[in-house]
C-alpha cells in the first residue's frame, strides 16, 4: 500500500465550477502538508502548505486537511482554464527529508 | 528573488552513454538543494540531498551520482545511462533550518534514453 493515495483523474470540469481534489494518507507521522500545482513538462509550483488540522485560504484556492481522518483536500473555487494541470500532494514527516509525493491528479477546466 | 536554472530541457541518449544535468540557484546562499525523478504517472522520487559543498546523501541505490562543487551548483551524473534511467528530473531548493522548509523546483529536464 502506498504511503499517499491520490486520485490520477482525469477531472473534467466547466469553467466556473468549484474543484476538490483529494488525497489521503497510512502515516500518522505526517505533519506537514503541500499542494503543488505542475504544468506539462514543467517543474511543480507549490500553491499551499500547512501543518495543522482545518482549512487555510489562499485567494480562489482552500486547503483542507483532517488529522483525524487522515485525508487532506484542495478546492478550487471560479475554476478557470489555466488551471489546467496536475495537481500533487506531498507531505513530511517531522525530522525527515524526503516528501513522500501523491502520483499526481490531472484536471481538465473547459471554457 | 531566489531563482532556479536547471538544464538542458530535454536530453535524449543513448544507453552506456555519460550523463551530465546542471542546477544553478540565484538569490539565496547555503540552499539545501535536492534532486528528484518523476515517472510518467507516478509521484516524485527523491534521489539526492545536499546540505552544503561537498555534501551529498542519497535516498535510493541507483545508477546515478551527484556532486556539489559550489554552493549554489547541483550536478547530477551517470558514468552509463540504463534505459530504465529515462524520466522527468527536477532539481529543487530550499531554505535550511526551518520549521516550515518549503521546496521549490526547477524546470525540470526530460531525459530519454534509447
Amino acid at each position: 500500500q502506498k504511503e499517499v493515495e491520490q486520485d490520477p483523474g482525469p477531472l473534467s470540469v466547466p469553467e466556473g465550477a468549484i474543484v476538490s481534489l483529494n488525497c489521503t494518507y497510512s502515516n500518522s507521522a505526517f505533519q506537514y502538508f503541500m499542494w503543488y500545482r505542475q504544468y506539462s513538462r514543467k517543474g511543480p509550483e507549490l500553491l499551499m502548505y500547512t501543518y495543522s488540522s482545518g482549512n487555510k485560504e489562499d485567494g480562489r484556492f482552500t486547503a483542507q486537511v483532517d488529522k483525524s481522518s487522515k485525508y487532506i483536500s484542495l478546492f478550487i473555487r471560479d475554476s478557470q482554464p489555466s488551471d489546467s494541470a496536475t495537481y500533487l500532494c506531498a507531505m513530511r514527516v517531522t525530522g525527515r527529508r524526503a516528501l513522500t509525493f501523491g502520483s499526481g491528479t490531472r484536471l481538465q477546466v473547459q471554457p | 528573488s531566489q531563482t532556479i536554472h536547471q538544464w538542458p530541457a530535454t536530453l535524449v541518449q543513448p544507453v552506456g552513454s555519460p550523463l551530465s544535468l546542471e542546477c544553478t540557484v540565484e538569490g539565496t546562499s547555503n540552499p539545501n538543494l535536492y534532486w528528484y525523478r518523476q515517472a510518467a504517472g507516478r509521484g516524485l522520487q527523491l534521489l539526492f540531498y545536499s546540505v552544503g559543498i561537498g555534501q551529498i546523501s542519497s535516498e535510493v541505490p541507483q545508477n546515478l551520482s551527484a556532486s556539489r562543487p559550489q554552493d549554489r551548483q547541483f550536478i547530477l551524473s551517470s558514468k552509463k545511462l540504463l534505459l530504465s534511467d529515462s524520466g522527468f528530473y527536477l532539481c529543487a531548493w530550499s531554505v535550511p533550518a526551518t520549521v516550515n522548509e518549503k521546496l521549490f523546483f526547477g524546470s525540470g529536464t526530460q531525459l530519454s534514453v534509447l
